[in-house]
């Protein structure tokens, strides 16, 4: 149990639409990352957020983007859905102390 | 760039025998390293991590890791599994300890009885 929730747990979409998957912990880590893990691969680095900032990104273009909020909760919103961004969606706290990250159980997205 | 392998995508073992799981990486300075395991519907694990001093690392669950700089490989061993052990496993590296981390593709376990 790493005290990271994550909501929904599944989402069918179409293609076109919009999404936004949540993201919280029980502790007030204020670093979160968020992952795509498509069927079959490993997760991949879609961005990280540092006190409501963006600080890092990976190769996903700007139709995925994010926020955080004051208590350190938050989403990853997902603009003009494609079929390939069906995968499971992670979100990750890092705690500065133990400098390791806990993972959420995600979010199964899948786009018809 | 960084970029992880796991050669193996899946591996059969009996309960019982022992186990090693093969990461290879690639990264220009010394890399931070990861172990993670994933259970079916579940999130990602971390068994164990590398960061730097000893080479030979202790996870939980029984896992150990040793860190090869020759080689660039962070195998991962455990010398009798479970059945409780099957799941995939993903190596991992970072730049820094906050930094995001690459993935390998992972690699699937399965436990004979």
């Amino acid at each position: 149990e790493t005290g990271v929730t994550q909501s929904p747990t599944h989402l069918i979409k179409t293609r076109g639409q919009q999404v936004t998957l949540r993201c919280s912990s029980q502790s007030g880590h204020n670093t979160v990352s968020w992952y795509q893990q498509a069927l079959g691969q490993g997760p991949q680095f879609i961005f990280q957020y540092y006190r409501e900032e963006e600080n890092g990104r990976g190769n996903f273009p700007p139709r995925f983007s994010g926020l955080q909020f004051p208590n350190y909760s938050s989403e990853l919103n997902v603009n003009a859905l494609e079929l390939d961004d069906s995968a499971l969606y992670l979100c990750a706290f890092l705690t500065s102390g133990l400098n390791e990250q806990f993972f959420g159980p995600g979010t199964r997205l899948t786009v018809l | 760039a960084q970029s992880v392998t796991q050669p193996d995508i899946h591996i059969t073992v009996s309960e019982g025998a022992s186990l090693e799981l093969r990461c290879n990486y690639s990264y220009g300075a010394t890399p931070y390293l990861f172990w993670y395991v994933q259970s079916p519907g579940q999130g990602l694990q971390l068994l164990l991590k590398y960061f730097s001093g000893d080479t030979l690392v202790q996870g939980i669950k029984g896992f150990e890791a040793e860190f090869k700089r020759s080689q660039s490989s962070f195998n991962l061993r455990k010398p009798s599994v479970h059945w409780s052990d099957a799941a995939e496993y993903f190596c991992a590296v970072g730049a820094r300890r906050d930094d995001k981390i690459i993935f390998g593709k992972g690699t699937r376990l399965h436990i004979l009885p």
